[in-house]
């Protein structure tokens, strides 16, 4: 079966540091892959999704970019975070029939 | 631009009591719709989905909705709510591309 998997869970970082989330899918060939960032009381709001190696969509200008080193590997980055870019970070990969399966999440605090 | 509401921010009910949580989207032709929960410090897990066919769809933990074309809604709904319910709910949509549109959450809390 197919698994989603984030980490770190938990980051505290101070502003102007970087940053590497780094998402890995088990279990599926070719993934279209998502990360989303949830802020108190804003919903999910799409940063980026792949539909395979290299191929990076950007949703929205940003402070964060993203890469797609490997078929299942999806990593989230920043040279240097702002205040900001605190939030509730999650993958996703899209199943066959539309729906979004999401990994743990990765709660970043940026001081 | 397609996009999703749920016009509620908070709901609280009573255990055992019934609920309804609203959603509304807009797009041109009919789109799939979904409904995830997140409980807190946790991802989203899919309750239910609606592509087509049977208008009330049935979920997982005895949840329901219903795809009304004429209001643009798709309502969860549960006859009985247990205090486990508690938790953020998310509706969503997407055309039949490849991107979920989200509604900005409602927060439900289960009195005992």
């Amino acid at each position: 079966s197919q698994t989603i998997h984030q980490w770190p869970a938990t980051l505290v970082q101070p502003v102007g540091s970087p940053l590497s989330l780094e998402c890995t899918v088990e279990g599926t060939s070719n993934p279209n892959l998502y990360w989303y960032r949830q802020a108190a009381g804003r919903g999910l709001q799409l940063l980026f999704y792949s539909v395979g190696i290299g191929q990076i969509s950007s949703e929205v200008p940003q402070n964060l970019s993203a890469s797609r080193p490997q078929d299942r590997q999806f990593i989230l980055s920043s040279k240097k975070l702002l205040l900001s870019d605190s939030g509730f970070y999650l993958c996703a990969w899209i199943g066959n029939t539309g729906e979004l399966f999401f990994g743990e999440g990765s709660r970043l605090t940026v001081l | 631009a397609q996009s999703v509401t749920q016009p509620d921010i908070h709901i609280t009910v009573s255990e055992g009591a019934s609920l309804e949580l609203r959603c509304n989207y807009s797009y041109g032709a009919t789109p799939y719709l979904f409904w995830y929960v997140q409980s807190p410090g946790q991802g989203l897990q899919l309750l239910l989905k609606y592509f087509s066919g049977d208008t009330l769809v049935q979920g997982i933990k005895g949840f329901e909705a219903e795809f009304k074309r004429s209001q643009s809604s798709f309502n969860l709904r549960k006859p009985s709510v247990h205090w486990s319910d508690a938790a953020e709910y998310f509706c969503a949509s997407t055309g039949g591309g490849n991107k979920l549109t989200f509604g900005t959450g409602t927060q439900l809390k289960v009195e005992l």
